[in-house]
């Protein structure tokens, strides 16, 4: 069974301040996704990332996927309380006919004015 | 970004009684749709995976009797929750895959609240 390990599980900061979240997996994933999920709401796709050493960003939001494909961080600068939500990795495990994500545990994300 | 719509968001219903969920894409095809199970502050849980046209494929402890899946078409798949009892009441959440997407990206729909009393 593959699984994307995502840390931290709960992160609570203040507005301005920086973080990272992490996903991490002893397997090879094909491409890797990040979404954002609000309360009530399904999650929203906001990066896609297929090469390794690949880096996105996103405004305020950094993507990378790791050199050999197994793990991937967002980073988020200067945080905003319009950025707390639900923060769900998903990967696309390597190999052929492979079509079902991989779910990280997911990051919930509160950024205190 | 590809839309996927659900309906209804939120269905109330009574011990007993059958409820369907529909999950459509309204601007694209998708050949394959995912059902989501969601409990609070959790991640999302794969209960089975839908290929227009053929049977769907579900995750083992799922049953496939208590949860229909039909994909009629590229665009429209429902999920039919049988006899529902409390226990089934949860966040159903539907994605659905591009045809012609290079990444196999999931789309998800909004989820639909279901309370089973």
């Amino acid at each position: 069974t593959q699984l994307l390990e995502q840390s931290p599980q709960f992160l609570s900061i203040q507005e301005g301040e920086n973080l990272t979240v992490y996903c991490n997996s002893s397997s090879v994933f094909s491409s890797l996704q990040w979404y954002r999920q609000e309360p009530g709401e399904g999650p929203v796709l906001l990066v896609t990332v297929v090469t390794g050493g690949e880096v996105k960003k996103l405004k305020r939001l950094t993507f990378q996927f790791g050199d050999a494909r197994k793990d991937s961080s967002l980073h988020i600068t200067a945080a905003q309380p319009g950025d707390t939500g639900l923060y769900l990795c998903a990967g696309l495990p390597a190999g052929p006919g492979a079509q079902k994500l991989v779910f990280g545990q997911g990051t919930r994300l509160t950024i205190n004015p | 970004g590809a839309v996927v719509s659900q309906h209804p968001s939120r269905v109330i219903c009574k011990s007993g009684t059958s409820v369907k969920i529909e999950c459509r894409s309204l601007d694209f095809q998708a050949t394959t749709m995912f059902w989501y199970r969601q409990f609070p502050k959790q991640s999302l849980m794969l209960m089975a995976t839908s290929n227009e046209g053929s049977k769907a494929t579900y995750e083992q402890g799922v049953e496939k009797d208590k949860f229909l899946i039909n994909h009629a078409s590229l665009t429209l798949s429902t999920l039919t929750v049988t006899s529902a009892h409390p226990e089934d009441s949860s966040f159903y959440i539907c994605s659905a895959r591009d045809k012609l997407a290079g990444w196999n990206e999931q789309f998800f729909g909004p989820g639909t609240r279901l309370t089973v009393l």
